[in-house]
């Protein structure tokens, strides 16, 4: 059974240029979520996927957006790429239960550097 | 809003050592709660969790208890071995579906 798989693993871009990066959740998952980590600290909520739209967003600018496919993949794209944007980006996938407990499985991630 | 606060790193200890990582949160209502660990390189492991208080979660070794009246949920290891060298996050989750809200990481070094 796959885990959380993301691509690239490494990506290095120039301010100013668009990225896209992509997810495949665990198998039997709907949900994909996607967070940034900068270098020392936490991940940081991105925003979340269900049923291909948009179910919750974290305090990140328009630059930020993502889609979700039938087939539940995710894609994260950043636009105007901004030096502050160098982070390990990681995507997380799950399944929609409607009590607690639903566990987050995590990626390997892709590490994003800007120059 | 929801917050995780863990104690700050590194921490360094010998093999076998016991090792604590404090925890605490501020949430409304009643969270779930995580560990997740980081290995060099890697993306976040699910360690073990709780989901209401008094739940201990427990995995290879690691046990913390949700305690609601303290809004705690340290991390405990008896006997840590090299391999436990790693960063460690505690979370939160407010909501089933619900966003992990991330404390800052402790990184733990173990030396033989």
């Amino acid at each position: 059974d796959a885990g959380v798989t993301q691509s690239p693993t490494h990506l290095i871009k120039t301010r100013g240029q668009q990225v896209t990066l992509r997810c495949s959740p665990k198998s039997g998952h709907d949900t994909v979520s996607w967070y940034q980590q900068a270098l020392g600290q936490g991940p940081q909520f991105i925003f979340q996927y269900y049923e291909e739209e948009e179910r919750q967003r974290g305090n990140f600018p328009d630059r930020f957006s993502g889609h979700q496919f039938p087939n539940y993949s995710s894609e994260l794209n950043v636009n105007a790429l901004l030096l502050g944007d160098s982070a390990l980006y990681l995507c997380a996938s799950s399944w929609d239960t409607s009590g607690s407990g639903e566990t987050q499985y995590f990626g390997p991630g892709t590490r994003l550097l800007v120059l | 809003g929801n917050s995780v606060t863990q104690m700050e790193g590194p921490v360094t200890l010998s093999e076998e050592a016991f090792l604590t990582i404090n925890c605490t949160y501020t949430a409304t209502g009643y969270p779930s709660l995580f560990w997740y660990v980081q290995y060099p390189g890697e993306g976040l492991q699910l360690l073990l969790k709780a989901t209401k208080a008094d739940d201990k979660g427990s995995n290879k070794g690691f046990e913390a208890t949700y305690r609601k009246e303290t809004t705690s949920f340290h991390l405990e290891k008896g006997s840590v071995q090299v391999s436990d060298s790693a960063v460690y996050f505690c979370a939160l989750r407010r909501a089933a579906g619900n966003k992990l809200t991330f404390g800052g990481g402790t990184r733990v070094l173990v030396k033989p």
